[in-house]
């Protein structure tokens, strides 16, 4: 079946340091690949996503890199803030169109 | 535009009874999908609907079963409740109609907790 692996499952990072999380997935028929932020008392929300064509994506201080071949997809953060603080999860669609959710990136900016 | 409600947002059952939950999509998005999250097991896909039919299914047991209506709002039931269900329930809805379900946008989910 489908498996998707995030680490790490927690990382403190100083303000201002950048921050790495990587998601692999087991699926070679994967082709949409997000990242999302869950916020204490709220549902995750998207903050960037890939596609399958594509290996680098950047949206300010954020990006994500995938690499199809060793089937794996990371999410960057620059600059990290303390409003960055939060539960960050990969969920790459399968090719059976399901969205699995990796187990989450607990991560702390401490100010 | 009004986002993804759900509802009730806070449950409280007893083992045994049932327990029915609502999802209102965005707008216009004719796919919701159900999450299952607890602390142990992150976000444990449930099921997806598209256009009334479900179209993809979680590993869950037959006491969780869902349905969506012609307007795109979905609910969601769990029978003979365990406390092993006590979760946080989310509904996700995106445009969902081609190969790639793109975005979903999730609810603040509905607080199950079973006593």
């Amino acid at each position: 079946g489908e498996n998707v692996e995030q680490h790490p499952s927690t990382l403190s990072v100083q303000e201002g340091d950048s921050a790495v999380i990587k998601c692999t997935y087991s699926d070679s028929a994967s082709n949409y690949f997000p990242w999302y932020k869950q916020e204490l008392g709220k549902g995750p929300q998207l903050i960037i996503d890939i596609r399958s064509n594509v290996g680098e994506k950047k949206d300010q201080r954020i990006a994500v890199t995938l690499n199809k071949t060793a089937k794996h997809f990371s999410l960057h953060i620059t600059e990290t803030q303390p409003e960055d603080s939060a539960v960050y999860f990969c969920a790459p669609q399968t090719g059976g169109f399901k969205t699995i959710f990796g187990a989450g990136t607990r991560l702390f900016v401490k100010a | 535009k009004a986002g993804v409600t759900q509802t009730p947002r806070y449950l409280i059952k007893t083992r045994g009874q049932q327990v029915t939950l609502s999802c209102s999509p965005i707008s216009g998005h004719r796919s919701v999908s159900w999450y299952q999250q607890t602390p142990g097991q992150g976000l444990q896909f449930l099921f997806e609907y598209f256009s009334e039919t479900q179209r993809n299914k979680g590993n869950f047991p037959g006491r969780f079963s869902g349905r969506q209506f012609s307007n795109s709002r979905s609910e969601m039931n769990v029978s003979t409740l365990e406390l092993g269900d006590s979760a946080l329930y989310l509904c996700a809805s995106s445009s969902g109609g081609g190969t790639i379900r793109g975005e979903a946008f999730f609810g603040q989910g509905t607080r199950l907790t079973v006593v």
